[in-house]
């Protein structure tokens, strides 16, 4: 069993829907971790938290709102996306963020399709 | 220029051969390196991370050229199981950056 579980694994949304990825995880990590993989493109970061406190926000369109309620649980609210924000969303831990931040766990992802 | 270059590949590869993976990155201030697998429809993994001096974990090695921005990996005697996908990884103050990485297919 993974020790950080995303949910849901496929999700299908128009753009006026909206939607909320969850992840979870179950490391007693410090620092939570979205990514977005495109198809032919690099791992984008896209939100960095660190104990609950959002350190990184690497440009990312206002229709991605990110909470994190606690070190453990992190989501990712989707709202009016567009058909190019289709893609894997990988959510991932680490002890904590900073230069001594080496590995990242991640979860299984979300592959969304926006209709 | 891109922050971390890798070559997409794919390379081909025969069961027992080496091969290796190069990959610069543009930012002299990056502090820490590594190397994930990502296999196919799966999430990337840690595979080694990167030391100045160089460092090996059973057919894998790692090597770093600070002075050329350069990083590499090793595969010798591959298996059919390391068929995937190699992303070199560099934390640049305190952010993870990812290659585009590169496809191994190891053919039987």
């Amino acid at each position: 069993e993974t020790g950080v579980t995303q949910t849901p694994r496929h999700l299908v949304m128009g753009m006026t829907n909206k939607k909320s990825l969850k992840c979870e995880q179950h490391l007693g990590h410090n620092a939570m971790y979205w990514y977005k993989q495109s198809a032919k493109k690099p791992l984008e970061l896209m939100f960095v938290y660190n104990f609950k406190e959002q350190t990184e926000n690497n440009s990312v369109p206002s229709r991605f709102s990110p909470e994190c309620p606690n070190s453990s649980h992190l989501f990712l609210h989707l709202h009016t996306l567009q058909p190019e924000d289709s893609a894997l969303y990988l959510c991932a831990s680490s002890q904590a963020s900073g230069v001594n931040t080496g590995e990242l766990f991640f979860g299984e992802g979300s592959r969304l399709t926006v209709l | 220029r891109k922050e971390v270059e890798q070559d997409p590949g794919p390379f081909n590869v025969p069961e027992g051969a080496t091969v290796a993976f190069n990959c610069t990155y543009s930012n002299s201030a990056s502090q820490s390196f590594f190397w994930y697998r990502q296999d196919c429809r799966k999430e990337p993994k840690l595979l080694m991370s990167v030391y100045s001096s160089g460092n090996e974990d059973g057919r894998f090695t790692a090597q770093l050229n600070r002075a050329s921005q350069y990083i590499s990996l090793l595969i010798r005697d591959s298996k059919l199981s390391d068929s995937a996908t190699y992303l070199c990884v560099v934390n640049v103050r305190d952010k993870i950056i990812f290659g585009k990485g590169t496809r191994l297919h190891i053919l039987p």
